[in-house]
């Protein structure tokens, strides 16, 4: 079976600082790896995703995600973080079906 | 192009009434798939279907929730009678048969009082 572990619930950060959002992931076989966005009061928006290739892979909006095999991670950073990134993230990781985290809240302030 | 859309939105309800979702995919996608999130967690699968078909349900709450895609489009999902712990936000999502993006509708907020 699969999991996620998103370790930390809630981050603060001011605006244009950088950010780095954590995943972990356990699975027995060879998984996708994704991160998705969730905006107040919208749906789930598909941000970033690791299917194969390069390890490092990027969003339209300047999120990137590196998948480290060893340390089971994908964690999600950004140089430089907007007011308007303030959403909840979450990672999932899929072999037959979406396997979802816990999420975390990234809270940007002027 | 539209993408997933559910209805209704929001939906308030008594104890151990009844009450349904709906969905309808993307256009051509064989996949769909039905969530529910709890407040401050993530989407856990409740049933998917492909095409016509229940592939996995073993998450469904048998006993209340039911779900049906009749002709491989449109889905319903349906709890009776609704208990108090039901409250969430219940998601749909679809995606083509075998592909790995799934994309997700707005959700139904269901509050049962």
């Amino acid at each position: 079976a699969q999991s996620v572990t998103q370790l930390d619930s809630q981050v603060p950060v001011f605006e244009e600082a950088p950010v780095e959002l954590r995943c972990n992931y356990s699975s027995s076989v060879s998984v996708y790896l994704f991160w998705y966005v969730q905006y107040p009061n919208q749906g789930l928006q598909l941000l970033l995703k690791y299917l194969s290739g390069s390890t490092l892979v990027e969003s339209i909006n300047g999120f990137e995600a590196e998948f480290n095999k060893s340390q089971t991670s994908f964690h999600l950073r950004k140089p430089s973080v907007h007011i308007s990134d303030t959403a909840e993230y979450f990672c999932a990781v899929t072999f037959q079906k979406l396997v979802f985290g816990t999420g975390t809240r990234l809270l940007v302030s002027p | 192009e539209a993408g997933v859309v559910q209805s209704p939105r929001y939906k308030i309800i008594e104890k151990k009434q009844p009450v349904a979702f709906w969905c309808n995919p993307i256009s051509g996608h064989n996949t769909l798939y039905w969530y529910r999130q709890n407040l401050g967690q993530g989407p856990e699968l409740l049933i998917r279907y492909e095409n016509e078909e229940a592939v996995d349900d073993s998450q469904l709450p048998k006993d209340r929730f039911s779900a049906e895609r009749l002709k491989g489009v449109d889905s319903t999902l349906k709890i009776q009678p609704a208990e108090l712990g039901d409250s969430a936000v219940y998601l749909c999502a679809s995606s083509l048969l075998g592909d790995t993006e799934a994309f997700f509708g707005q959700g139904t907020r269901l509050t049962v009082v």
